[in-house]
């Protein structure tokens, strides 16, 4: 069936050390690929998403490519800092879907 | 203004109540959802709704029901809850055939069963 597969956590991280979180997919039809991010207290925010193979999502310094071929879509992040401490979820949904399926989550703890 | 708001945000209960959650949105998103996340963070899809209709109904308790007054409104409604119930929920709503856009989530609400 549909699954979505992260990384364990936690990773703990010096700033300014590079980030990687591993996420791979099974999925039936051409899923859109998704990073959520959920802070502390709060509800899961979108950070980036590809819709289709090869594109490549980014936003606040993170970035993902849609790996078609690797079914992957790893988040990455040239130099963490503190703030970026929260839980990480990689999801995807495929057309004519409502059902979003989500990864298990990778907490992030960046240490000063 | 809050996309999706619910209520409440904290909710401690004793163990055979009964609860209710709210949650509205101002998007003018059709379709809504409600999400179950454990102590562990995983997140499990319980119930969607679209343009008040029914369309996701996961293997979730008959005690769970949901309600969808209107396209704006998904509520939860608990009867008898247990130990195990105890869990943070989310609600979320996107626009039909925007899946690529993603969800928007609220902020969650807190259920304690003692």
């Amino acid at each position: 069936g549909d699954s979505v597969t992260q990384m364990e956590g936690p990773v703990t991280l010096s700033e300014e050390a590079f980030l990687t979180i591993n996420c791979t997919y099974t999925a039936t039809g051409y899923p859109s690929l998704f990073w959520y991010v959920q802070y502390p207290g709060e509800g899961l925010q979108l950070l980036l998403k590809a819709t289709k193979a090869d594109d490549k999502g980014s936003n606040k310094g993170f970035e993902a490519t849609y790996r078609k071929e690797t079914t992957s879509f790893h988040l990455e992040k040239g130099s963490v800092q503190v703030s970026d401490s929260a839980v990480y979820f990689c999801a995807f949904v495929t057309s004519g879907t409502y059902k979003y399926i989500f990864g298990t989550g990778t907490r992030l703890k960046v240490l000063a | 203004d809050t996309a999706v708001s619910q209520t409440p945000k904290y909710l401690v209960t004793q163990m055979g109540n009964d609860k209710s959650i709210k949650c509205e949105q101002n998007l003018g998103h059709d379709t809504m959802y409600w999400y179950k996340q454990d102590s562990k963070k995983f997140l499990k899809i319980m119930f969607s709704y679209n343009n008040k209709e029914l369309i996701i109904n996961e293997t979730v308790p008959n005690r769970f029901s949901p309600k969808s007054p209107d396209k704006a409104h998904l509520n939860l409604h608990i009867n008898s809850l247990e130990l195990g119930d105890s869990a943070v929920y989310f609600c979320a709503s996107r626009s039909a055939g925007t899946e690529t856009y993603g969800y928007t989530f609220g902020s969650g609400t807190r259920l304690t069963v003692v």
